[in-house]
């Protein structure tokens, strides 16, 4: 069974650093495109960021472009996420999750972590 | 303000039928991207319920279907049964943002 486990979250002040991963297992990392995708609580989903199989293209939603950096390492099945200069409104639990296909803009989001909790406060 | 416009809620009772919109535009679905729905039940992530606006992931129930017609989309659920109670998100790619983009989601009540 595929598996998505995130870590990297915690409780961080406005304007510091985290980075995020996310571990994969039981499926061919490196055939699929990955996303980020972040709920705030009691809130809606809202994309955060994608990335394509071989790390060609990367997108970014308007609220974090400039400040979060999505990367991956085929070799280790590993997606990341830097998440600089945070704020109160970045608050929420980030969700990892394998696209159905290599590209990031058409395929749907199959399966999915359980997500890390970022609390941005001072 | 999402760009994908849901309904905030839905309610139906057990056995009937009902149905979720997700309006979109012209840079988005309109512009032929496809449009996948999820159900997120209480306290769990997300499922990938559709995809492809109608094509369903192995063991969902042919209780819901999708269908896609010019700017919008619906997802239908037949049948329905308690545990259908859930929070439903539409999603596709808007080519004016360069994302992925999701509705606001529908928050659906067994009566």
């Amino acid at each position: 069974e595929v598996q998505l486990v995130e870590s990297g979250g915690g409780l961080v002040q406005p304007g510091r650093s985290l980075r995020l991963s996310c571990a994969a297992s039981e499926f061919t990392f490196d055939a699929y495109a990955m996303h980020w995708v972040r709920q705030a609580p009691g809130k809606g989903l809202e994309w955060v960021s994608g990335i394509t199989w071989n790390s060609g293209s990367v997108g970014y939603a308007d609220s974090v472009k400039g400040r979060f950096t999505i990367s991956r390492d085929n070799a280790k099945n590993s997606l990341y996420l830097q998440l600089n200069s945070l704020r109160a409104e970045d608050t929420a639990l980030y969700y990892c999750a394998k696209a159905r296909g290599a590209s990031y803009d058409q395929s749907g989001l199959d399966y999915w972590g359980q997500g890390t909790l970022v609390t941005v406060s001072s | 303000q999402s760009v994908l416009t849901q309904p905030p809620s839905v309610s139906g009772a057990p056995g009937q039928r009902v149905t979720i919109s997700c309006t979109g535009s012209s840079s988005n679905i309109g512009a032929d991207f496809d449009v996948h729905w999820y159900q997120q039940l209480p306290g769990t992530a997300p499922k990938l319920l559709i995809y492809g606006n109608s094509h369903r992931p192995s063991g969902v129930p042919d209780r819901f279907s999708g269908s896609k017609s010019g700017t919008s989309a619906s997802l239908a659920i037949t049948g329905l049964q308690a545990e259908d109670e859930a929070d439903y998100y539409c999603q596709s790619y808007d080519n004016s943002l360069s994302g992925v983009v999701f509705g606001g989601g529908t928050k659906l009540t067994v009566l």
